[in-house]
């Protein structure tokens, strides 16, 4: 079946502007996770959703950044007024229930450059 | 101390050799622990899971050591085709799941 798909693949902006990546998890995923991942540095935890549950936000490095997710479905991350700090690959994940012995499924990830 | 550490290597090893990598945590209330591997400008994908008995999966054994704090991912006759550099993950369950990725060691198998 179809796996994690996100887009833009490709995101170039000027500082100062608003972005929107956008993820669609794998269909009956209940889980979702975002990721920042750096040139050259490990996944940063941004956000996780379950369900219907309030999402745990802990992860978002200011208030520029917010996600959204509809449902069960898509899931939206906006940040505002970019800046240069946030050029990296934002990863999109999700699991079928989000235990803690489930497998996470990546998205190939939109590459945010931010001039 | 970082949650996850790992040793980023690179770790040049030539082809047939058998390589290991450790990685540390710091939370000794963790619950899951993966190896997960990411190759060039693409997204990670699960290798393994590594369970507390340790566990084989072809080339691949993956341990834990709770009492030390360290999970370890042992590579037997390598192949190019393992090049790619390896990301420790451990699940810290704290109300939500959160999953803790290491920076990953990146490996390359030279022929």
């Amino acid at each position: 079946g179809a796996g994690v798909s996100q887009s833009p693949s490709n995101k170039v902006t000027e500082k100062g502007k608003d972005v929107e990546l956008r993820c669609d998890p794998i269909s009956g995923h209940t889980a979702l996770y975002w990721y920042r991942q750096r040139l050259g540095q490990g996944l940063e935890f941004l956000i996780y959703f379950q369900g219907n549950s309030a999402p745990d936000k802990s992860g978002l490095p200011s208030d520029r950044f917010s996600a959204e997710r509809t449902g069960e479905s898509v899931s939206t991350l906006t940040i505002q007024r970019t800046q240069q700090e946030d050029s990296a690959v934002y990863l999109c994940a999700s699991s079928f229930a989000g235990g803690s012995l489930e497998t996470q499924y990546f998205g190939p990830g939109t590459r945010l450059l931010v001039l | 101390r970082k949650e996850v550490e790992q040793d980023p290597g690179p770790f040049n090893v030539p082809e047939g050799a058998t390589v290991a990598f450790n990685c540390t945590y710091s939370n000794s209330a963790s619950q899951s622990f993966f190896w997960y591997r990411q190759d060039c400008r693409k997204e990670p994908k699960l290798l393994m899971s590594v369970y507390s008995s340790g566990n084989e999966d072809g080339r691949f054994t993956a341990q834990l050591n709770r009492a030390s704090q360290y999970i370890s991912l042992l590579i037997r006759d390598s192949k190019l085709s393992d090049s790619a550099t390896y990301l420790c993950v451990v699940n810290e369950t704290s109300g939500t799941y959160k999953y803790i990725f290491g920076t990953g060691t990146r490996l390359k198998v030279l022929a």
